[in-house]
C-alpha cells in the first residue's frame, strides 16, 4: 500500500535533547512538508522540501532542521534550541505533477517535552 | 498575520442536515483553495478543492463555493452524517519564491447530532 508513515507515535524527551521525528513515503511524490499543530491552532509549516537535497525554511524552522537526502525520506530534528517543542508534529507529501496541490499526511508523531 | 482564517472554531448540525463551514483568506495569489478533515491523532485528509478560476466544485455531498470579490470560500455538506463529526481545515495554495506552499486555517469542529 502507497502512503505516508511517521515513526514514532509518540515521542517523549528531556528538556535539552535534539530528537529526530521519521517521515518515509512511497508515494513517488517530489515534494514533503512538516507542520506543527498546537491546541486551537491550524497547521504550521516548519520546513518543506521540493526536490532532493534541498529544502525551504517554513513560516516557524527556528530550533529544528531537516535533511533530503532521499526522495522517499524527510526526517525532522527537534533542537534543543526550539523553545516549546511539545506538539503534534505532521508530516506530508505531494506530487508535482497535476492536481490542485492536494498533500498527502502522515499519522502524526505527538512529542512531549517532559 | 493570518492569511486564512477560519472564524467559527465549532458548529453544530443535525444529522440529515446541511453544514456550511466558512473561510476567508487575505491573499489574492492564491491558486488552488483545499478542505481537509482531520480525526483526532490522526493526519487530515484531503476532501475537496478549487481552482482560483472556478467558482464551484461538487464531490458527492461536498461542495466547495469561492467567491473570489469577497475572498470567501465554503463547505457545503448535505445530508450531514454523524460520521462527518471531525475538524474541517481550509487551506490555500499558491507558488511562491520558495516554491508551492499552503496555509491553513485554524480549523472548524463539525458535530453532527444523531
Amino acid at each position: 500500500d502507497g502512503g505516508i508513515t511517521q515513526s514514532p507515535k509518540y515521542l517523549f524527551r528531556k528538556e535539552g535533547q535534539n530528537v529526530t521525528l521519521s517521515c518515509e513515503q512511497n508515494l513517488n511524490h517530489d515534494a514533503m512538508y512538516w507542520y506543527r499543530q498546537d491546541p486551537g491552532q491550524g497547521l504550521r509549516l516548519i520546513y518543506y522540501s521540493q526536490i532532493v537535497n534541498d529544502f525551504q525554511k517554513g513560516d516557524i524552522a527556528e530550533g529544528y532542521s531537516v535533511s533530503r537526502e532521499k526522495k522517499e525520506s524527510f526526517p525532522l530534528t527537534v533542537t534543543s534550541a526550539q523553545k516549546n517543542p511539545t506538539a503534534f508534529y505532521l508530516c506530508a507529501s505531494r506530487g508535482l505533477a497535476g492536481g490542485e496541490g492536494e498533500q498527502f499526511f502522515g499519522p502524526g508523531t505527538r512529542l512531549t517535552v517532559l | 498575520d493570518q492569511q486564512v482564517k477560519q472564524n467559527s472554531p465549532s458548529l453544530s448540525v443535525q444529522e440529515g442536515r446541511i453544514s456550511i463551514l466558512n473561510c476567508d483568506y487575505t491573499n489574492s495569489m492564491f491558486d488552488y483553495f483545499l478542505w481537509y478533515k482531520k480525526y483526532p491523532a490522526e493526519g487530515p485528509t484531503f476532501l475537496i478543492s478549487i481552482s482560483s478560476i472556478k467558482d464551484k466544485n461538487e464531490d458527492g455531498r461536498f461542495t466547495v463555493f469561492l467567491n473570489k470579490s469577497a475572498k470567501h470560500l465554503s463547505l457545503h455538506i448535505v445530508p450531514s452524517q454523524p460520521g462527518d463529526s471531525a475538524v474541517y481545515f481550509c487551506a490555500a495554495s499558491d507558488w511562491g519564491t520558495g516554491g508551492f506552499k499552503t496555509i491553513f486555517g485554524a480549523g472548524t469542529r463539525l458535530f453532527v447530532k444523531a
